[in-house]
């Protein structure tokens, strides 16, 4: 299941399972999101990214939603495998503005993803 | 085809002593962006440069920080006189161009004894 506190929310999943993280994102001026994965000592990796003038955007085994309404972006990772375990953070940017190169991270979903 | 490099990978510092940390962007990517990670948190922007010239460093700290891309040679972000609260995970990005994809590197983490 889910949890947030004090520390990383956390998503524990079984191997073959669905997983769908969560972000709440801060600004409802920004008009573009990026998912990244960071494993254990490594740098964020890009994953999929989405417009906000488009509210699904489909990759090969994952897919992002992205409500505008209730400023609230979704991964969903097919069929999910050990290798996925990682931290999933959520970006976002003003690509119409003059620093749209400036991410602004959440805080991170720990996935863990049981054999 | 080598992707963004950070060296070093881990680096020890007693407290007033300097940090020096060295990204090298992939090649051919003339921006530049440093970002923090406390643990269990987000990345947080600090600075972006261009070669030769710092273009936002809005997220740095005011004293003690500073980062420079110099024409030849990495880019450098310089911690002086660190302190216990400057330990983090320091990582480097790099793109072709402003509004392209960044491309992270492996990070450098700090520790401040």
């Amino acid at each position: 299941g889910e949890s947030v506190g004090l520390h990383l929310p956390t998503l524990s999943v079984q191997e073959g399972d669905n997983s769908i993280i969560n972000c709440a994102y801060s600004n409802s001026a920004s008009d573009y999101f990026i998912w990244y994965k960071q494993e254990s000592g490594k740098g964020p990796q890009f994953i999929i990214d989405i417009r906000s003038n488009m509210d699904k955007r489909q990759g090969q085994r994952v897919t992002v939603l992205l409500n505008k309404t209730v400023k609230h972006l979704s991964l969903q990772i097919a069929a999910t495998q050990p290798g996925d375990s990682a931290v999933y953070f959520c970006a976002e940017t003003l690509l119409s503005g003059g620093s749209n190169y400036k991410l602004t991270f959440g805080k991170g979903t720990l996935l863990t993803v049981n054999p | 085809n080598a992707g963004v490099m950070q060296n070093p990978r881990h680096l020890v510092r007693r407290r007033g002593q300097e940090a020096r940390l060295r990204c090298s962007p992939v090649k051919g990517h003339s921006h530049v962006y440093w970002y923090r990670q406390l643990p269990e948190e987000g990345l947080k922007f600090m600075v972006y440069l261009q070669k030769e010239n710092i273009i936002d460093e809005s997220g740095m700290p005011k004293e003690r920080f500073s980062a420079e891309f110099p024409k030849e040679g990495p880019s450098i972000l310089r911690i002086q006189q660190v302190v216990r609260g400057d330990s983090a995970a320091y990582f480097c990005a790099s793109s072709p161009d402003r509004k392209d994809e960044q491309y992270f590197g492996p990070g450098t983490r700090l520790t401040v004894t």
